[in-house]
C-alpha cells in the first residue's frame, strides 16, 4: 500500500524558514515524479513546485521561485520543501503527492499545516 | 484568480445528475495535455477521481465520468448520493506558466 506522510509543518513568523517533509513507502520512490500542492484556509487547491525522479528537473509557480526549494532523498525515501522569506499568504495546507503520466496525481499525504503570523 | 474556470457550487437532488465545467484556454486545456478531476471530502486530502481526460483509477464508481472537448472540459455524476457531497477540482498542465494548475473548486450540494 502506498502512503505518503507528511510532517514540520508548523507555526513561524513572517520572514522565517521551515522545511517539511514527505516520507514515501511502499512505491519505488525513483519511479516517481514528486510534488507538493497547498491548499489556504477555506481556498482552493494550488501547485507549489515539483521534482522529476533524477532530481535535476524542478519547477515552481511564480509565488515561490526564489524562495522554496523543492528536493528528495532516494536513500530515505523522503520529499522535501525547504520554504525561506515566509509570507503570510504561505499559510496553508501543504500536502505531497505522486505525479504519473500526464501531470495527474494518483497518491497523496494527509497533509502539513503551515501557518505564518506574527 | 484561478487559471481553470469552474463554477463556484452546484447542487442536486438524490438519484439526479449534476456535470461540472472547467474552463481553460490554449495554453493548457488546448493543447496536448489532459484534464484531471478531484474529489475532495470535508477535511481530507484530494482524492484522483478522474485522470487523462476521461479515464476512472480501480475503485471510483461508473456514475462519474469526464469529458474534454477545445479549451473546456466537464464532470458528470449521475445517480447522485449524499456521500457526494464534496468540492470537485479541475486540473491541467499550462505550457505557457510551466506548471500544473488548478481550477477554483466547485462545492457539491447534495439536497
Amino acid at each position: 500500500e502506498v502512503q505518503l506522510a507528511e510532517s514540520g509543518g508548523g507555526l513561524v513568523q513572517p520572514g522565517g524558514s521551515l522545511r517539511v517533509s514527505c516520507a514515501a513507502s511502499g512505491l519505488t520512490f525513483s519511479d516517481y515524479w514528486m510534488t507538493w500542492v497547498r491548499q489556504a484556509p477555506g481556498k482552493g487547491l494550488e501547485w507549489v513546485a515539483s521534482i522529476n525522479q533524477d532530481g535535476n528537473e524542478r519547477k515552481y509557480v511564480d509565488s515561490v521561485k526564489g524562495r522554496f526549494t523543492i528536493s528528495r532523498d532516494y536513500a530515505k525515501n523522503s520529499l522535501y520543501l525547504q520554504m525561506n522569506s515566509l509570507r503570510v499568504e504561505d499559510t496553508a495546507i501543504y500536502y505531497c503527492a505522486t505525479v504519473r503520466g500526464t501531470f495527474f496525481s494518483d497518491y497523496w499525504g494527509q497533509g502539513s499545516l503551515v501557518t505564518v503570523s506574527s | 484568480q484561478s487559471v481553470l474556470t469552474q463554477p463556484p457550487s452546484v447542487s442536486g437532488a438524490p438519484g439526479q445528475r449534476v456535470t461540472i465545467s472547467c474552463t481553460g484556454t490554449t495554453s493548457n486545456i488546448g493543447t496536448i495535455y489532459n484534464v484531471h478531476w478531484y474529489q475532495q471530502l470535508p477535511g481530507t486530502a484530494p482524492k484522483l477521481l478522474i485522470y487523462d481526460n476521461t479515464n476512472r483509477p480501480s475503485g471510483v464508481p461508473d456514475r462519474f465520468s469526464g469529458s474534454r472537448s477545445g479549451t473546456s472540459a466537464s464532470l458528470a455524476i449521475t445517480g447522485l448520493q449524499a456521500e457526494d457531497e464534496a468540492d470537485y477540482y479541475c486540473q491541467c498542465f499550462d505550457t505557457s506558466l510551466s506548471g500544473s494548475v488548478f481550477g477554483g473548486g466547485t462545492r457539491l450540494t447534495v439536497l
